[in-house]
């Protein structure tokens, strides 16, 4: 079993559409949560990240953890054709004397005008 | 402020030659990743630098090697290419304050 699933999609929503992207782990030492974006052929960009369990909201975003349930959540209001991307969730615990990721395998989202 | 460089973007390479691709930031972070990215399989690390003059295996480090040159660079070679190290290649440096990385734009590198 891998530590980190995400459903690889691919998602397709109409403009406007909210979208929910969703993770579940299991190791229970992620520390850290985070949302990356990864457009064709780009490098994969930080969304946001958040520490406790709880939303977190950046303008059309909100990441939602639930640490006992071992479940991570991205939300997207307001959906824009500029928003398809893959999505990665990513999370992170101190190990070995590094910051250790582990990243999903993403989630391809198209948005339709 | 250019942040994370990566050369090249692409390359194509025979079984059995060698390559070593660039990494460069300019964010004055202390550490440094190496990942390979194939469909279906995510983001997986080969080898990351905590500081400058350390080195470390990662998931998938057969195969690569790699030098941490001074705090801006980080270089990973490739001995003896194989088809199996068909992939695109991220480097990555961490930002402590954010638990941030931030990721080049990558290596499209083919073995044939």
């Amino acid at each position: 079993q891998k530590e980190v699933e995400q459903d690889p999609g691919p998602l397709s929503v109409p403009e406007g559409a909210i979208v929910s992207l969703n993770c579940t782990y299991s190791n229970s030492a992620f520390q850290y949560f985070m949302w990356y974006r990864q457009y064709s052929r780009k490098g994969p960009e930080l969304l946001m990240y958040t520490y406790s369990s709880g939303n977190k909201e950046d303008g059309r975003f909100t990441a939602q953890v639930d640490k006992s349930s071992k479940y991570i959540s991205l939300f997207i209001r307001d959906s824009q054709p500029s928003d398809s991307a893959t999505y990665l969730c990513a999370m992170s615990e101190y190990s070995g004397g590094y910051q250790k990721v582990t990243f999903g395998t993403g989630t391809k989202l198209q948005v339709i005008p | 402020n250019a942040g994370v460089t990566q050369t090249p973007k692409f390359q194509v390479l025979k079984t059995g030659q060698s390559m070593t691709l660039q990494c460069a930031q300019d964010m004055n972070h202390n550490s440094m990743y190496w990942y390979r990215q194939d469909p279906g399989m995510g983001l997986r690390l080969i080898y990351y630098s905590a500081s400058e003059g350390t080195t470390d295996k990662g998931e998938v480090p057969n195969g690569y090697n790699v030098s941490r040159l001074n705090k801006r660079e980080f270089s990973l070679r490739l001995e003896s290419a194989a088809p199996s190290q068909t992939s695109v290649y991220f480097c990555a440096s961490f930002r402590t304050e954010s638990y941030e990385q931030y990721f080049g734009p990558g290596t499209r590198l083919t073995v044939t």
